[in-house]
């Protein structure tokens, strides 16, 4: 099955700075790589996704990026605030069958 | 608005008993899952249900039984609860037919945090 590799597991940065998140995966034939982030004590909600047909996504502050080539893909958050602190988790997900998360990063802003 | 609800919340339990979760969806999905997480291993399937009369097992689904009551309920039941089910427990629901092809973005209960003493 597929095997969703994470990195890193904690990150802190400063506020303002930058982050980012980096995930690879095992199968050649995954088309689909959701991100989640899980506040503490809250739910995993999905934050933003990318399609095996495209390189890059953003949606305001953040962006995904995805080499099939290497089979790797990327979570960046640009100008991070507190409120960004949480886990994030990545995930991969071959055609109709399921997700396969990563480990998770606890992201930590320090303001 | 349209959720997913987990009951309980919290539980206690000794090694030993048998212990159900339940979750109910309002979102009219067809598709339900049971993960478990744990620190530092991310959000593991336990089992998945694409409709009432579908039951499949996920990654690590030793020690668990599930049940699909109805389109809205998923339970899972820990037939003798052992010290390392000592976890939160997330049920989530999607249903690819509703977001327009096969990319199935999850949708995650509140969570249910279960101990075994």
């Amino acid at each position: 099955g597929e095997n969703v590799e994470q990195h890193p597991s904690t990150l802190s940065v400063q506020e303002g700075d930058s982050a980012v998140i980096k995930c690879t995966y095992s199968d050649s034939a995954s088309n689909y790589f959701p991100w989640y982030k899980q506040e503490l004590g809250k739910r995993p909600q999905l934050i933003i996704d990318i399609r095996s047909n495209v390189g890059e996504k953003k949606d305001q502050r953040i962006a995904v990026t995805l080499n099939k080539t290497a089979k790797h893909f990327s979570l960046h958050i640009t100008e991070t605030q507190p409120e960004d602190s949480a886990v994030y988790f990545c995930a991969a997900k071959v055609g109709a069958n399921n997700l396969f998360f990563g480990t998770g990063t606890r992201l930590t802003v320090i303001p | 608005d349209a959720d997913v609800t987990q009951t309980p919340r919290n539980r206690i339990t000794k090694t030993g008993k048998r212990i159900m979760l339940e979750c109910s969806q309002t979102k009219g999905h067809d598709r339900m899952y049971w993960y478990r997480q744990d620190p530092g291993l991310g959000l593991r399937l336990i089992y998945y249900s694409f409709d009432v009369k579908d039951i499949n097992k996920g990654e690590i689904s030793d020690g668990y039984s599930v049940s699909r009551q109805a389109q809205a309920k998923f339970s899972l039941s820990l037939e003798s609860a052992i010290p390392n089910q000592t976890a939160l427990y997330f049920c989530a629901t999607s249903d690819p037919s509703k977001q327009g092809g096969p990319w199935n973005e999850q949708f995650f209960g509140p969570g249910t945090r279960l101990t075994v003493l």
